[in-house]
């Protein structure tokens, strides 16, 4: 069965300082991946999704990059963060030929 | 912008009662349609979806409903259990990509 992974669990930074967010997938070839945001008491925002190794595409203008060095690796980084930058990021997976997105646990990011 | 809306924050319902989670999106080139449930520090799950060529779907307790020509979707939940207490978000996709909406807290009292 597929499984996700995301980590850490909770994290808290200083405005200013870098980040990067790990979501690996299990038992699953060539997946969709996403990475959400969500800000408290606000719905699932969109950041990045990618299609393949490499492929990364933006969905709204920040400063967080996404990266894909390996096939079931999805990474979300920051050179310098934003006090707006903390809530929940949800890492997320779909196979290719369906809509059905399965969420891994989550991490908090709280910046100070 | 909001393709997908849930503009009920919250929902209180008895157990056994019906809950009733709605949801209303503007983009009529979505053509799947899906909930998902939450709890506090954990990641949505999956729970029920619809594609455009159907107008219903039911799992055991939980039934969708689609009107494509309102562009409006709802979640029932019957009976209702304190266990189904929890965030849910009606979501939408499109190619590549799913708008969520701002959820809806369901409480169920027992």
């Amino acid at each position: 069965s597929q499984t996700i992974h995301q980590w850490p669990a909770t994290l808290v930074q200083p405005v200013g300082s870098p980040l990067s967010l790990e979501c690996t997938v299990e038992g699953t070839s060539n997946p969709n991946l996403y990475w959400y945001r969500q800000a408290a008491g606000r719905g699932l925002q969109l950041l990045f999704y990618s299609v393949g190794i490499g492929q990364i595409s933006s969905e709204v203008p920040q400063n967080l990059s996404a990266s894909r060095p390996q096939d079931r690796q999805f990474i979300l980084s920051s050179k310098k963060l934003l006090l707006s930058d903390s809530g929940f990021y949800l890492c997320a997976w779909s196979v290719h030929s369906k809509h059905e997105q399965f969420f891994g646990p989550g991490t908090r990011l709280t910046v100070l | 912008d909001q393709q997908v809306k849930q503009n009920s924050p919250s929902l209180s319902v008895q157990e056994g009662r019906i809950s009733i989670l709605n949801c209303d999106y503007t983009n009529s080139m979505f053509d799947y349609f899906l909930w998902y449930k939450k709890y506090p520090a954990e990641g949505p799950t999956f729970l029920i979806s619809i594609s455009s060529i159907k107008d219903k779907n039911e799992d055991g307790r939980f039934t969708v409903f689609l009107n494509k020509s309102a562009k409006h979707l709802s979640l029932h939940i019957v009976p209702s259990q304190p266990g189904d207490s929890a965030v849910y978000f009606c979501a939408a996709s499109g190619r590549n990509d799913m708008r969520f909406g701002a959820g809806t807290r369901l409480t169920v009292k027992p």
